[in-house]
């Protein structure tokens, strides 16, 4: 499986943008970028994916470098419920297995 | 909008007794899986199962483990003698393409 190398933990403030970036050097040509998020005490929770483009949500913005050797998955206003771990995952089939890393850990504070 | 349940949502077993965790995928999904996070840690996959047989499974997925679709709707997940390390969040997910929908879990304690 691919990896991914995420920071381990980020702070944010309360309805200002956040960056959560990932790096994934060794990605393959055929492998999607997923982002999850586990709310505390909760299951992980699918934030948003993409392949090659740009892609928005209601939830989140993912940004892919034109390389694809990287992302960033964008939340445009944190709101405390956005503190949560999240999760950027590389899945190249259809029922493959997800690989979690430790991820990032984000806080928002009011 | 469809989710995928889980039950119990505590289990609570002596060491050496046997537990089976449910789940209930979304209906149209084809890819079930389990995953285990013990606290404080990663969220570890356990095993994947397509057209009724196991695709794929990780080392933790030994023997002392099994899983079931028993008709159609269940999925489910044995442990035959539960030790004191299984005690952990034990999540099902299930999925059609590659998206995953997550179950809220089971949290296993074992005594």
């Amino acid at each position: 499986d691919a990896k991914t190398t995420q920071p381990n933990s980020m702070e944010s403030n309360e309805e200002e943008p956040v960056h959560l970036p990932c790096n994934h050097s060794t990605i393959s040509g055929t492998d999607y970028i997923h982002w999850y998020r586990q709310l505390p005490s909760q299951g992980p929770e699918y934030v948003i994916h993409g392949l090659t483009s740009n892609v928005n949500n209601r939830m989140a913005s993912l940004a892919i470098a034109e390389d694809r050797k990287s992302s960033t998955l964008i939340l445009h206003r944190a709101t405390l419920r956005d503190a949560a771990v999240y999760y950027c995952i590389l899945i190249g089939n259809y029922g493959q297995n997800f690989v979690f890393g430790p991820g990032t850990r984000l806080s928002v504070l009011p | 909008e469809p989710e995928v349940t889980q039950t119990p949502s505590h289990q609570v077993t002596q060491m050496g007794q046997e537990v089976i965790l449910r789940c209930v995928p979304i209906s149209n999904h084809l890819y079930f899986y389990w995953y285990r996070q013990i606290l404080g840690q990663k969220v570890e996959f356990l095993v994947s199962f397509y057209n009724n047989e196991i695709s794929e499974k990780s080392e933790i997925f030994d023997d002392q483990f099994s899983v079931e679709r028993p008709d159609g709707s269940n999925f489910t997940l044995k442990i035959r003698s539960t030790k004191l390390e299984d005690s952990a969040m034990y999540f099902c997910a299930s999925s059609q393409y590659n998206e995953q929908f997550f179950g809220p879990g089971t949290r296993l304690t074992v005594l």
